[in-house]
């Protein structure tokens, strides 16, 4: 069964306004969670992550949200950039049980349009 | 400098074949994962090892699977009597420190067709 999900698997954004992608979980074991990157032909590159301590995390033009109560959490990109085109996972783990188990959504495919 | 390099880019077998997939950490990165991306999926963890260990083999599909890192460094994931469902990019990921905030540092993967 599928503990991360993102339900949008595309995303259209005009080049200079906010992205807000989307990730619902179901465990509520999940403490920390993640969001990567990946342009097509290369590996997921990490961005951003937030513990379940948190509610908020930033850097830069990166911001996740958390609301744990909901098992919800967006990353949000503001600016956006043509260079931002790129499929965004968001991934989770539960650290005092699997720690070193990352379970990934589906992802979602950004393109900012210039 | 260097970062995760996966031999071969792409890998083209038949159904029944073995096959190995051979991953290059970033120098001195202790964590070393695989992971297997399926088409329209994201990826799924197969194993986890620490040093040459594998502290965490629960992702293994089943034993026609099989992981290796004899010296702590390179490893080589191993698939046995592959099956069409095998198909799939074969990630490889390595980290500092193996910890849950460990940052995993991803190779491009392999594409394997099993035919």
């Amino acid at each position: 069964d599928q503990q991360v999900k993102q339900n949008s698997p595309s995303l259209s954004v005009q080049e200079g306004r906010i992205s807000i992608l989307n990730c619902d979980y179901t465990n509520s074991m999940f403490d920390y969670f993640l969001w990567y990157k990946k342009y097509p032909a290369e590996g997921p590159t990490f961005l951003i992550s937030i513990s379940s301590i948190k509610d908020k995390n930033e850097d830069g033009r990166f911001t996740v949200f958390l609301n744990k109560s909901a098992k919800h959490l967006s990353l949000h990109i503001v600016p956006s950039q043509p260079g931002d085109s790129a499929v965004y996972f968001c991934a989770a783990s539960a650290t005092a049980y699997t720690g070193n188990q990352f379970y990934f959504g589906t992802g979602t495919s950004l393109t900012v349009i210039p | 400098g260097a970062g995760v390099s996966q031999t071969p880019s792409n890998k083209v077998t038949e159904k029944g074949k073995y096959v190995e997939l051979r991953c290059d950490p970033i120098s001195g990165h202790t964590a070393l994962y695989w992971y297997r991306q399926s088409l329209g999926q994201g990826p799924e963890f197969l194993i986890y090892f620490q040093g040459t260990g594998a502290a965490d083999d629960s992702g293994l599909p089943n034993d026609r699977f099989f992981a290796v890192r004899p010296e702590g460094s390179v490893s080589t994931l191993k698939i046995q009597r592959t099956e069409r469902g095998d198909s799939a990019v074969y990630l490889c990921a390595s980290g500092t420190s193996g910890g849950a905030a460990d940052t995993q540092y991803f190779g491009p993967g392999t594409r394997l067709t099993v035919l």
